[in-house]
């Protein structure tokens, strides 16, 4: 198993351009995750997803748009870049049924720098 | 709002010593999981352990063990004769036991530095 895979491992964007992060896993897991990590802040939920077709905002959602159209993807889109949002992204993904909460395993990361 | 705080930003020790890294956390939630990462240079997000709250008994894997103290709200980890691969930092999260709303709540980490 490739486990969750990312793409791409780092991009520079312009202002104002926009851009879709890859995450995807191959584990069967039905809930999958966005976060940002930003220098002394630890990671942040953006956008988090508990099955297909089910999307829900997490703590900073703002400027990112996700969709969950099968159980291995879940794409996040940047819709018009800004300064702000650069920083290291992670997907993560879980299996998580009823009380059965999962551990979340994570991707590499994507290093995100926009000018 | 679940928070999480780490007070330790960077730690370093002598390679084979006995090195403890602390968290606090807090909620009013009483079914919930703790989780202590690692993240070496490589970026990559690596689980430590995990501890499930209503589990009295503290979780172990080879090296590493926790100090769980639920009533403090605390969570330490305690990593046992140190490697220079255990260089990294470690992040603890929290998280709720509700599906559907099983988001990780991380602290911003401690830097741990194994010397050789």
């Amino acid at each position: 198993n490739a486990g969750v895979t990312q793409t791409p491992k780092f991009q520079v964007l312009k202002t104002g351009q926009s851009m879709t992060l890859q995450c995807a896993q191959d584990m069967n897991h039905n809930s999958m995750y966005w976060y940002r990590q930003d220098p002394g802040m630890g990671l942040r939920l953006i956008h988090y997803s508990v099955g297909a077709g089910i999307t829900d905002q997490g703590e900073v959602p703002n400027g990112y748009n996700v969709s969950r159209s099968t159980t291995e993807d879940f794409p996040l889109r940047l819709l018009s870049a800004a300064p702000s949002q650069t920083s290291v992204y992670f997907c993560a993904s879980s299996y998580s049924r009823d009380s059965g909460s999962g551990t979340q395993y994570f991707g590499p990361g994507t290093r995100l720098l926009v000018l | 709002a679940q928070t999480v705080t780490q007070s330790q930003p960077e730690m370093s020790v002598q390679e084979a010593e006995t090195v403890t890294l602390s968290c606090t956390y807090d909620t009013s939630e009483n079914n919930y999981y703790l989780f202590w990462y690692k993240q070496p240079p490589s970026r990559q997000m690596i689980l430590v352990i995990r501890q499930e709250a209503y589990k009295q008994q503290n979780a172990t894997e080879n090296r590493f063990s926790v100090n769980f103290q639920k009533a403090a709200k605390s969570f330490s980890l305690k990593i046992s004769d140190s490697q220079l691969g255990d260089t990294a930092m470690y992040f603890c999260a929290f998280m709720i036991v509700n599906f559907g709303n099983e988001k990780l709540t991380f602290g911003t980490g401690t830097r741990l530095t194994i010397i050789p």
